[in-house]
């Protein structure tokens, strides 16, 4: 079964903390992304990567970093973070350019 | 850029069929995507069109026109667990994105 990992479902933090999230897949797919879904606005990316060590500016990448060291694992940085960022943010993956995505549960994160 | 279009709610009756239209405009094209996703839960996918016309499964069919930019969903024989919220999304290259997704609830 296709397994998509995101490490906490929820999570809160202080303004201008560095924060973590960690999403690890384990169908040795080669893109990995990472979304923030806000009520009206659907899902936003963020960040994507197509490679290891490679990694693409989504839309709203401002205030985001990430880094993939490793094919299976695709983590979103806040540097500081702040209460706009206050989201759920989902991560997914998909074997290559023309196949499906398969997401994470998502972590609901509140920055107070 | 991407601009993807789709309504915000739709409405329908249990064993109707109701018809979810996207409209896009995007610098490069890959195909596109239907997913479906029920409310605190993630998106499941549902279809995949890169090339024109309908692609048919099951209880819901996808359409696809690459000249027009657009795209449908259509559900059939509404039943109530296809409440849920319907996120269509293009390709571009390896860059994946979404529109707002439509609402559909089902009424008794």
């Amino acid at each position: 079964d296709v397994k998509v990992t995101q490490s906490s479902r929820y999570l809160v933090k202080r303004t201008g903390e560095k924060v973590f999230l960690e999403c690890v897949q384990d169908m040795d797919h080669e893109n990995m992304f990472w979304y923030r879904q806000d009520p009206g606005l659907g899902l936003r990316l963020i960040y994507f990567s197509y490679d290891v060590k490679m990694k693409e500016k989504g839309d709203i990448p401002e205030g985001y970093s990430v880094s993939r060291e490793k094919k299976e694992r695709f983590s979103l940085i806040l540097e500081s973070a702040s209460t706009n960022q206050t989201s759920m943010y989902l991560c997914a993956s998909s074997l290559g350019p023309n196949t499906e995505a398969f997401f994470g549960q998502g972590t609901r994160l509140t920055v107070v | 850029g991407q601009n993807i279009d789709q309504p915000t709610e739709m409405t329908a009756t249990e064993g109707a069929i109701v018809q979810i239209n996207c409209t896009y405009q995007t610098s490069g094209f890959n195909g596109l995507f239907w997913y479906q996703q029920h409310a605190g839960e993630a998106p499941t996918f549902l279809s995949y069109n890169v090339l024109d016309g309908l692609e048919e499964k099951g209880r819901f069919s996808s359409f696809l026109s690459r000249s027009k930019g657009y795209s449908y969903l259509l559900l059939k024989e509404l039943q109530m667990k296809d409440s849920a919220s319907y996120l269509c999304a293009v390709k571009d290259d390896y860059k994946l994105s979404f529109g707002a997704g439509t609402t559909v609830t089902v009424r008794a």
